[in-house]
């Protein structure tokens, strides 16, 4: 199964808004709510920030939200910081019991 | 808090037997499922699959011929052998834990497995 399609880049400058895209089908992301995003710093290993398309973990901040419609899901981040410049993944569940993820978005604070 | 420490042999020839080992501390062995996930070099990741406490495992289809999991609930720990690997298996090698639904809540800090001759 191919991988959820991700831009491979996404920018912003400090203090503005920022959307990522991830783009499945029916049989993983349109099919169930179980889509999750992660944030990766470089050699370091990712981090859960958003599960159930749009629950965020205890200590994530409230500028990170997540959305789906139909076979598509996005991660939104507001008031961008210098630290939200990382790389981001996202996953879903697939119909033969596995998870799928995204090929990756770099993000850049500008 | 939860930690992962994970460890292996970090250089395998073609045709060999990639071995990787997790402990658990911290948290609720019982409960959660046991996992790997890989990240090539282009920096993709892909899930190679889970197992509970109980030992029932779940399995990427891809890779579910050359994969075998176990788990020791009396050491807390999870393992993960992947056979007859080959240069496109050279990867960092991530265990995880996920409680369920479908999310990955603790993660260890990866091992880099290359595979070369």
């Amino acid at each position: 199964q191919s991988a959820l399609t991700q831009p491979p880049s996404a920018s912003g400058s400090p203090g503005q808004s920022v959307t990522i895209s991830c783009t499945g089908t029916s049989s993983d992301i349109g099919g169930y709510n179980f889509v999750s995003w992660y944030q990766q710093y470089p050699g370091k290993a990712p981090k859960l920030m958003i599960y159930e398309v749009d629950k965020r973990p205890s200590g994530v901040p409230d500028r990170f939200s997540g959305s789906k419609s139909g076979n598509t899901a996005s991660l939104t981040v507001s008031g961008l910081q210098a630290e939200d410049e990382a790389e981001y993944y996202c996953s879903s569940c697939t119909g033969s019991n596995s998870y799928i993820f995204g090929g990756g978005t770099k993000l850049t604070v500008l | 808090q939860v930690q992962l420490q994970q460890w292996g042999a970090g250089l395998l020839k073609p045709s060999g037997t990639l071995s990787l080992t997790c402990s658990v501390y911290g948290g609720s062995f019982s409960g959660n499922f046991w996992g790997w996930i890989r990240q090539s070099p282009g920096k993709r990741l892909e899930w190679i699959g889970d197992i509970s406490h109980s030992g029932s495992a779940n399995c990427n289809p891809s890779l579910k011929s050359r994969v075998t999991m176990s788990v020791d609930t009396s050491k807390k720990q999870f393992s993960l052998k992947l056979r007859s690997v080959t240069a496109a298996d050279t990867a960092v090698y991530y265990c995880a834990r996920s409680p369920g639904y479908w999310k990955i809540d603790y993660w260890g800090r990866g091992s880099l497995v290359t595979v070369s001759s």
